[in-house]
């Protein structure tokens, strides 16, 4: 089945600490993306990236780090610098397809991770 | 830049009951629109899109046309169920070089009772 899977479901940690958050998809896409959401705010983008070695910075990218090593692997780390790390992670990833003369993207999105820092 | 604006929520229903949840946008070019589903507890499912004025976007009963003139994206269903309790999400996605980074509204929670 292909597919994007986030692992763990949850995670704790202390504050001060790093974490790195999973997200891999065998759907061969080119693009991937990480999303933070908070209740009553709808998603945010933390960071993207076209194609591997590359990545760009979202709306909120203070505090986090991304790597892209390998096509279907996306990791997202949360860093001690992020002021409010609590919060569910969502990794996506879409390829481009040309749509009536127009390059459209179509998002699909894994099951999330939710992370508590206490 | 680009914003979305859903309608003011949660929305509760009964069983079989019209929905509607508004959904409307600022962006320049020519956007494609997108309403995602969130069930309790999962990742975002995408539930239906549009690509191009005047298009309608059908999926599970949901139906939503892409409305340039008055830059909105209403989610209509006729009849809901409960299993419908989720909740949705409206999104854009900048023509151009924006390589398919989403904006998404604040999400509507809805709630259908027996």
């Amino acid at each position: 089945d292909g597919g994007i899977t986030q692992s763990p479901k949850y995670l704790f940690r202390k504050e001060g600490q790093n974490v790195t958050l999973s997200c891999e998809q065998n759907l061969n896409h080119d693009a991937m993306y990480w999303y933070r959401q908070d209740p009553g705010q709808g998603l945010r983008l933390i960071y993207y990236s076209q194609i591997v070695n590359d990545f760009q910075k979202g709306d909120i990218a203070e505090g986090y780090s991304v790597s892209r090593e390998k096509k279907e692997s996306f990791p997202l780390t949360v860093t001690s610098a992020q002021k409010n790390p609590t919060a569910f992670y969502l990794c996506a990833s879409s390829s481009a397809n040309w749509v009536a003369g127009q390059l459209t993207y179509e998002q699909y999105f894994g099951p999330g991770t939710r992370l508590t820092v206490t | 830049g680009n914003s979305v604006t859903q309608m003011e929520g949660p929305v509760t229903l009964s069983e079989e009951a019209f929905l509607t949840i508004n959904c409307t946008y600022t962006a320049t070019g020519y956007p494609s629109l997108f309403w995602y589903v969130q069930y309790p507890g999962e990742g975002l499912q995408l539930l239906l899109k549009a690509t191009k004025a005047d298009d309608k976007g059908s999926n599970k009963g949901f139906e939503a046309t892409y409305r340039k003139e008055t830059t909105s994206f209403h989610l209509e269903k006729g009849s809901v169920q409960v299993s419908d309790s989720a909740v949705y999400f409206c999104a854009l996605s900048g023509s151009g070089t924006s390589y398919g980074k989403l904006t998404f509204g604040q999400g509507t929670i809805l709630t259908v009772h027996p």
